[in-house]
């Protein structure tokens, strides 16, 4: 069952802090990966987009990595600002003769002063 | 400036009442796709569209109609809304020159509350 989920639930961190955000999946087979920032009543955003050859990519202060092997990835947030606080879904498309888009859950991160 | 745009934003209806949520977008974009979105779940896929007069089910497609009759427009329909269509929906659109067949552009959603 093609599946994506997404680690912790909830975080909380303190203004300035790095944080990394864990998506695991079971896709398959899989087409790339994908990560969206999602503001409270708001359409998500996205950040960065990986294909199977690809490990890392970044954008600004956020990096995503993909352990296709392993069937990780990883989102790392650097220095982390108020705004910085949202949700972060993790979602995974494969080729199955359509083509399937399956969405994590979603990190809840809460940036404190 | 480019977009997907979603009308209504909010909307309030009454069960078994017909009604059209609109989707456009001004990307040349193939890919078109619906989603709903309730509290403690990710975002679930309904209908997606590879191109015009080509749509598929997604995974929850039960009660929801959609069309593709023109690129940049791909309403969703609901003909007997029920209570437990209550959500917020988005609709999202992609280039398949970005990566695949995968969202790029999301709208801003719309509320819908079926009572």
């Amino acid at each position: 069952k093609n599946q994506v989920e997404q680690s912790p639930q909830s975080l909380i961190i303190l203004e300035g802090k790095n944080c990394t955000l864990q998506c695991n999946y079971t896709v398959s087979p899989f087409s790339n990966l994908r990560w969206y920032k999602q503001d409270t009543g708001r359409g998500p955003v996205s950040l960065t987009i990986m294909t199977f050859s690809e490990n890392t990519k970044s954008n600004g202060r956020y990096t995503a990595t993909l352990d296709a092997d392993t069937k990780q990835s990883s989102l790392h947030i650097t220095a982390s600002q108020l705004s910085d606080s949202a949700s972060y879904i993790c979602v995974v498309s494969a080729r199955t003769g359509g083509f399937k888009t399956i969405f994590g859950a979603g990190t809840r991160l809460f940036v404190k002063a | 400036e480019a977009q997907v745009t979603q009308n209504p934003r909010y909307l309030i209806t009454v069960t078994g009442k017909k009604l059209t949520v609109t989707c456009s977008q001004n990307m040349n974009h193939e890919y078109m796709s619906w989603y709903r979105q309730d509290p403690g779940l990710g975002l679930r896929q309904i209908y997606y569209s590879m191109n015009v007069e080509v749509t598929d089910k997604g995974d929850v497609p039960e009660g929801y109609k959609v069309s593709r009759k023109e690129k940049r427009n791909f309403p969703l329909i609901l003909e007997s809304p029920s209570p437990n269509q209550t959500s917020l929906y988005f609709c999202a659109s992609s280039s398949a020159e970005t990566g695949g067949y995968t969202e790029a552009f999301f709208g801003q959603g719309t509320r819908l509350t079926v009572v």
